[in-house]
């Protein structure tokens, strides 16, 4: 079993649709979790990042973490075909911060 | 613009013949990084400095080496590249004293083993 699993996609939305994108982890010492977004032929960018459980909005994004669960979140609001690109989630542990698990990215297109 | 550069984009070498990747970095960060992202699979850490501090990873093969000359530059060896070493090479680097999730890649080099 992967430490963190995530849907592959693609994902197709109409332009201004609210889009949601998971990760499920098993590992319960991660305490930090990243949203990182990849265009094609380039690479990772952070997107956002949340510190153990909670919420954090940015613009028309929203990270969610449910420790409780294990599933983390993405919510993509009024989205917009610039949008399109590979989303990866990331987690990292207190002790060794520096490493972080991603997953394998899940392909988002969205149509104007 | 302070960024991660990485040379060449695209590398083709045969199977077996050493090759040696590139990044280099203006941002001044003591942390680099090297991934393995094969296709429509999640980026994989190879290794990591941290200044001229080398950690591997456990699961990082034999053929796989790295040199960090300074703070600016770091190279990606693999020794005898087989096929399944075809993949895209990310180089990331993050500050220390900030946050070591906030790693700032570069576009990576495209490997093809033929």
């Amino acid at each position: 079993q992967k430490e963190v699993e995530q849907d592959p996609g693609p994902l197709s939305v109409p332009e201004g649709a609210i889009v949601s994108l998971n990760c499920t982890y098993s590992n319960s010492a991660f305490q930090y979790f990243m949203w990182y977004r990849q265009y094609s032929r380039k690479g990772p960018e952070l997107l956002m990042y949340t510190y153990s459980s909670g919420n954090k909005e940015d613009g028309r994004f929203t990270a969610q973490v449910d420790k409780s669960s294990k599933y983390i979140s993405l919510f993509i609001r009024d989205s917009q075909p610039s949008d399109s690109a590979t989303y990866l989630c990331a987690m990292s542990a207190l002790d060794s911060s520096y490493k972080l698990i991603f997953g394998s990215g899940t392909r988002l297109l969205v149509r104007p | 613009d302070a960024m991660v550069i990485q040379n060449p984009r695209y590398q083709v070498t045969q199977f077996g013949k050493p090759v040696t990747l590139s990044c280099s970095q203006t941002l001044n960060h003591n942390v680099m990084y090297w991934y393995q992202q094969k296709s429509s699979q999640a980026p994989k850490l190879l290794f990591h400095y941290y200044d001229k501090d080398f950690n591997n990873e456990a699961d990082t093969p034999d053929n796989f080496q790295s040199r960090r000359p300074n703070t600016s530059f770091c190279f990606l060896d693999i020794r005898s590249p087989g096929l399944g070493d075809a993949a895209m090479y990310l180089c990331a680097t993050s500050r220390v004293g900030g946050a070591a999730y906030e790693q700032y890649f570069g576009p990576g080099t495209r490997l093809t083993v033929t």
